[in-house]
């Protein structure tokens, strides 16, 4: 079975700094995806990066980049120069094999730039 | 905008009442997806068609029950509505028809439905 952890149910950034968004997965499937998806109050969901389990390098998208950390079993979202407009929750998701590929999220994270 | 429309946006109904929601895919995509999202239980995994056929099937409830049609627009059916089946509904489209690929979910809007 496949499982998603965020461990952080809110995060608080100034406004312009960077933060990290914890992500931690199990797996026993060699081949998986893992992605990262903003929700924000609004309610649609956002896709903002990728990161494939047999990828040599961390996925980066703008200001959006993935720390791919395969041993740990981690994929932290790393959101640079943060602003006002990323106030959001943001979800962890993966899909496997083992899981038809089917997207799994984990419970999100409540991200809230300050001004 | 993701190019994925799902209708209606808000739905207010009351308990044992029967709703359906509705999504269009975006052009070219075979592949949908229906996810409930609630404050309980996170976004939970439904069921997925791909081109009129179903293709996995998730935490969905035998009062639930979903159809792609062959213009590929899909539709869940909610029946028998309880006070908690109260949740945002979301339709995801994906080029990738296995899933195997890079290819990402794109979400609709959702349909927030409301059981009174």
């Amino acid at each position: 079975a496949q499982k998603i952890t965020q461990t952080q149910p809110g995060m608080f950034v100034q406004e312009k700094e960077a933060v990290t968004l914890d992500c931690t997965y199990d797996t026993s499937d060699p081949s998986y995806g893992l992605f990262w998806y903003k929700q924000p109050s609004s309610g649609e969901m956002i896709f903002l990066i990728y990161q494939g389990s047999y990828d040599q390098q961390n996925a980066t998208e703008g200001r959006y980049s993935l720390n791919f950390q395969k041993a740990r079993k981690s994929a932290n979202l790393v959101i640079s120069a943060s602003q006002l407009g990323d106030s959001a929750m943001y979800f962890c998701a993966m899909k496997a094999s083992g899981g038809s590929y089917i997207p799994t999220f984990g419970r999100g994270t409540s991200l809230i730039v300050h001004p | 905008d993701s190019g994925v429309t799902q209708t209606p946006k808000h739905l207010i109904t009351a308990t044992g009442q029967r709703v359906t929601l509705r999504c269009s895919p975006r052009s070219g995509d075979l592949s949908v997806y229906w996810y409930q999202q609630s404050l309980d239980q996170g976004l939970q995994f439904l069921i997925q068609y791909y081109n009129g056929e179903e293709r996995a099937k998730g935490n969905i409830l035998e009062r639930f029950s979903a159809q792609q049609f062959p213009d590929l627009h899909s539709e869940l059916n909610l029946s028998s509505l309880e006070l908690g089946d109260s949740a945002l509904y979301f339709c995801a489209s994906s080029v990738d028809p296995s899933g195997k690929g890079t290819g990402e979910l794109f979400f609709g809007e959702g349909s927030r439905l409301t059981v009174l």
